[in-house]
């Protein structure tokens, strides 16, 4: 069974449009968390969720608004998509918020 | 610069060598942690070493930890072309309460067959 999961593997969209990504893990872990990582591969925290509040608001740009309806999912929603949104978005979740991190497959976003 | 950098920054070897990756950071800490991320997939967690601790193993990894020096380093002994990926360490920095894991930049490993 997969554990920590992410729906869409990729995503190809114009530039103004909005998406959305969706997260789901099923390790009944309390903290969920969204990260960006760039074409360098660096790994930047955008977003952590613990018991479905959120803790962590890293100055993301409000265009982007993460939405918790219970502990198993963290969805991510995107307004008027920009070029520089391309990159590999990943969840991730872990029992308290230092804990060992279990990560989604990713979703690969591509801004045209 | 970020806590946890990875040095080198890119590292090829033979199969069957041994491979040394280094990571720094600037705080203090309450562990530090490894994680291998695989071409096109999610990171995966490998190891994680307390501030109270200098050595930790796990099979063929081998892991150091020095806090006077801020600095970590995770070896891998004979190599496998399986291995090849990047390796990134994640520090908790527990001067700035801040409640997050910080990645370094990664260290990406290519093991020729």
């Amino acid at each position: 069974d997969t554990a920590v999961s992410q729906t869409p593997k990729y995503l190809v969209t114009q530039m103004g449009n909005d998406k959305s990504i969706k997260c789901e893990q099923n390790l009944g872990h309390d903290t969920m968390y969204w990260y960006k990582q760039d074409s360098k591969k660096f790994l930047k925290i955008m977003f952590s969720y613990n018991n479905k509040e959120l803790i962590i608001n890293e100055t993301v740009p409000n265009r982007f608004s993460p939405k918790s309806p219970d502990k198993a999912h963290l969805n991510l929603h995107i307004n008027s998509l920009e070029l520089g949104d391309s990159a590999v978005y990943f969840c991730a979740s872990s029992q308290e918020t230092l804990d060992t991190q279990y990560f989604g497959p990713g979703t690969r976003l591509t801004v045209l | 610069s970020q806590q946890g950098e990875e040095d080198p920054q890119a590292l090829s070897i033979q199969e069957g060598e041994n491979a040394t990756m280094n990571c720094s950071y600037k705080t203090s800490i309450n562990n530090l942690q490894w994680y291998r991320q695989n071409s096109g997939r999610g990171l995966v967690h490998l190891i994680l070493i307390r501030s109270n601790e200098r050595e930790k193993h796990s099979g063929r990894l081998r892991v150091t930890l020095d806090t006077s020096k801020k600095s970590s380093s995770l070896l891998i002994t004979a190599s496998r072309a399986a291995d090849t990926a990047s390796y990134f360490c994640a520090t908790d920095a527990i001067d700035t309460g801040r409640r997050a894991l910080t990645f370094g930049s990664g260290t990406r490993l290519q093991v020729q067959p």
